[in-house]
């Protein structure tokens, strides 16, 4: 079974500052995708960013990007010029490839961004 | 933009009750799930569906959970006999057949007292 974990459960930033939320997972796959979802406090699961193990190069979404090193099985989540709005509990998550895989969650990191 | 939409958004309940958590996928989406996350953990993976059945499900998922797409569009999770353990926020997701993503409802707090 894949496990996923966030070893940062609390992490804060300056606003317009950039933060960097790791994540780690272990798979015995070579093909899957991987997921960043961010809650705010209304507890709404919001899809931040996703990659796909196959693809080399690392996904960008405006001020998000990852940094996905799969020989490491690691996944982390760059947040550039952080707002006030970025704060939120963060999760990373895993799917394999399949058709109706269910994704499995890390614990989550809770960002604070400070004024 | 379509969204998942879930009602209601809470429900309180007496343990032992019946409860009913219903959720709308997005319209062309043929896959779904629902997942739990109790109160400062974090969100478990309860069951997904396609094509009328369940594909897989979780060790959470036992008989007293049972999933159902009554109507075409309408995609229900029913607890049989709530447990004070069973409170928990519960999302649904769906997606489409040609995406990887998973998109979420609002979700539904159940408390069970």
């Amino acid at each position: 079974a894949q496990t996923v974990t966030q070893s940062q459960p609390e992490m804060s930033v300056q606003e317009a500052e950039t933060v960097t939320l790791s994540c780690t997972y272990d798979t015995s796959e070579s093909d899957y995708y991987l997921f960043w979802y961010k809650q705010p406090p209304s507890r709404q699961m919001i899809l931040v960013i996703r990659q796909e193990a196959y693809k080399q190069q690392n996904a960008t979404e405006n001020r998000f990007s990852v940094n996905f090193q799969k020989a490491a099985k690691s996944f982390s989540l760059k947040i550039s010029d952080s707002q006030l709005g970025d704060a939120a509990m963060y999760f990373c998550a895993y799917r394999s490839v399949g058709s109706a895989r269910q994704l499995t969650f890390g614990s989550g990191t809770q960002l604070t961004v400070l004024p | 933009e379509p969204e998942v939409t879930q009602t209601p958004s809470h429900q309180v309940t007496q343990m032992g009750q019946e409860v009913i958590l219903r959720c709308v996928p997005i319209s062309n989406h043929l896959y779904f799930y629902w997942y739990r996350q109790i109160l400062g953990q974090k969100v478990e993976f309860l069951v997904s569906f396609y094509n009328n059945e369940i594909s897989e499900k979780s060790e959470i998922f036992d008989d007293q959970f049972s999933v159902e797409r009554p109507d075409g569009s309408n995609f229900t999770l029913k607890i049989r006999s709530t447990k004070l353990e069973d409170s928990a926020m519960y999302f649904c997701a769906s997606r489409s057949g040609g995406q990887e993503t998973q998109y979420f409802g609002p979700g539904t707090r159940l408390l069970v007292l």
